[in-house]
């Protein structure tokens, strides 16, 4: 059984442009929620999405942004690049929304490593 | 919202000796506790959870403690490995959101 894939592993941008990133939940998932991970802040929640619509949204700029596509792969954008935004993106996917707050846990991807120069 | 505190950020044990992590939460209301476990160039892993209706909890060599009145609750590891090298996080649930800690680098020497 496949797990959670992030495309790319690796990105490089510069101040001010945009970028996008992909993720495939394992198959039969159909919740997607991201992740900004950063030294000394731990996992701080962006949205989780499912059935195409956002179900919950993090505490993160309007720059930031998803969505969710019928066979439930999902995508986040980020607008206006800053040098506070390089991190590692993680994606994680469960059956349910709301599932790996109540038991069973996420099943993360190995994330995405965005470095902004 | 939720708020959880995680100590130490870092702990070096040798091996064969015990690890304990301790985290804090600010939701009295907060009631599902898991442990992620993530080793380098991968993601997060669950490892272990626990319940507010439930005080303790073990799996071979790890086990989890959870304290409602003090809102603080913990993750011993036994006799550790050089696998057990890696970052752990701490959460806290309420209301279907999950709060993470901000992690603790394990190392365990040889």
């Amino acid at each position: 059984k496949a797990g959670v894939t992030q495309t790319p592993r690796y990105l490089i941008k510069t101040r001010g442009q945009q970028v996008t990133l992909s993720c495939s939940p394992i198959s039969g998932h159909r919740s997607v929620s991201w992740y900004q991970q950063t030294p000394g802040q731990g996992l701080q929640f962006l949205f989780e999405y499912f059935s195409e619509t956002q179900r919950n949204k993090g505490n993160f700029p309007g720059r930031f942004s998803g969505r969710q596509f019928s066979n439930s792969r999902s995508e986040m954008n980020v607008s206006t690049l800053e040098l506070g935004d390089s991190a590692l993106y993680l994606c994680a996917s469960s059956s349910q929304p709301g599932q790996a707050s109540v038991g069973g846990g996420y099943t993360f991807g190995s994330g995405t490593r965005l470095t902004v120069v | 919202g939720e708020n959880v505190e995680q100590h130490p950020s870092t702990l070096s044990v040798q091996e064969g000796d015990s690890a304990v992590i301790k985290c804090t939460y600010s939701d009295s209301a907060s009631n599902y506790f898991p442990w992620y476990k993530q080793e380098l160039g991968k993601g997060p892993q669950l490892i272990i959870d626990i319940r507010s209706n439930v005080g303790e909890k073990k799996d071979q060599r790890i086990a989890v403690t959870l304290n409602k009145t003090a809102k603080h609750f913990s993750l011993h590891i036994t006799e550790t490995q050089p696998e057990d090298s890696a970052v752990y996080f701490c959460a806290a649930s309420r209301n279907y959101k999950l709060s993470f800690g901000a992690g603790t680098t394990v190392t365990v020497r040889a």
